[in-house]
């Protein structure tokens, strides 16, 4: 079975840092390029950030370019996301992501099909 | 970035409705747009990629139609298990931008 496990998430207050981590099985992970979603409480959907196969390429949301980090390690399975300067707007339920490539009518098209059952980060002092 | 709209932002309904809900994007974006189904406290599912294709597992009675700007997701006979709410998602252009979310609710 193809499975996203995240960890690390928790209470911190503002300013502080935390280490999102997503545990990746039943799939050849070094394949596929990975990303974050996170939800705020009673809010939608918002991508956060991607990283290519090999990590020599990321990509971030202005709302947390500067501050998160992704990356990962193929030899372990493992994604991360590293949070500084944690503010109390990046509340949220944190998504693990694989990022899926559709091929259709000779276009290629990009979306998630596997998805972490999520890890809630909340910052408050 | 680009902008993704729904509507309705919720909806009720009764178990064997035809349910159509619609994603309008701020700019084209051909068909590069997914719908998702997320049930209260699970991670999202995809149902519909690049518009109109039916993801592997999903339902027969979703289906996706439109291009360029407009777009609509329709859930033919509606069951107990598709209460849910349901989110559009562009996938042109980075950053991904997903629609503010439609709520089907038990009628």
């Amino acid at each position: 079975e193809e499975q996203l496990v995240e960890s690390g998430g928790g209470l911190v207050q503002p300013g502080g840092s935390l280490r999102l981590s997503c545990a990746a099985s039943g799939f050849t992970f070094s394949s596929y390029w990975m990303n974050w979603v996170r939800q705020g409480p009673g809010k939608g959907l918002v991508w956060v950030s991607r990283i290519n196969t090999d990590g020599s390429t990321t990509t971030y949301a202005d709302s947390v370019k500067g501050r998160f980090t992704i990356s990962r390690d193929n030899a372990k399975n493992t994604l991360w996301l590293q949070m500084n300067s944690l503010r109390a707007e990046d509340t949220a339920v944190y998504y693990c992501a694989r990022h899926k490539k559709w091929e259709v009518g000779g276009n290629n098209y990009f979306g998630v099909d596997v998805w972490g059952q999520g890890t809630t980060v909340t910052v408050s002092s | 970035d680009i902008q993704m709209t729904q509507s309705p932002s919720s909806l009720s309904a009764s178990v064997g409705d035809r349910v159509t809900i619609t994603c309008r994007a701020s700019q084209s974006i051909s068909s590069y747009l997914n719908w998702y189904q997320q049930k209260p406290g699970k991670a999202p599912k995809v149902l519909i990629y690049a518009a109109s294709s039916l993801q592997s597992g999903a339902p027969s009675r979703f289906s996706g139609s439109g291009s360029g700007t407009d777009f609509t997701l329709t859930i033919s006979s509606l069951q107990p298990e598709d209460f849910a709410t349901y989110y559009c998602q562009q996938s042109h252009s980075t950053p991904w931008t997903f629609g503010q979310g439609t709520k089907v609710e038990i009628k």
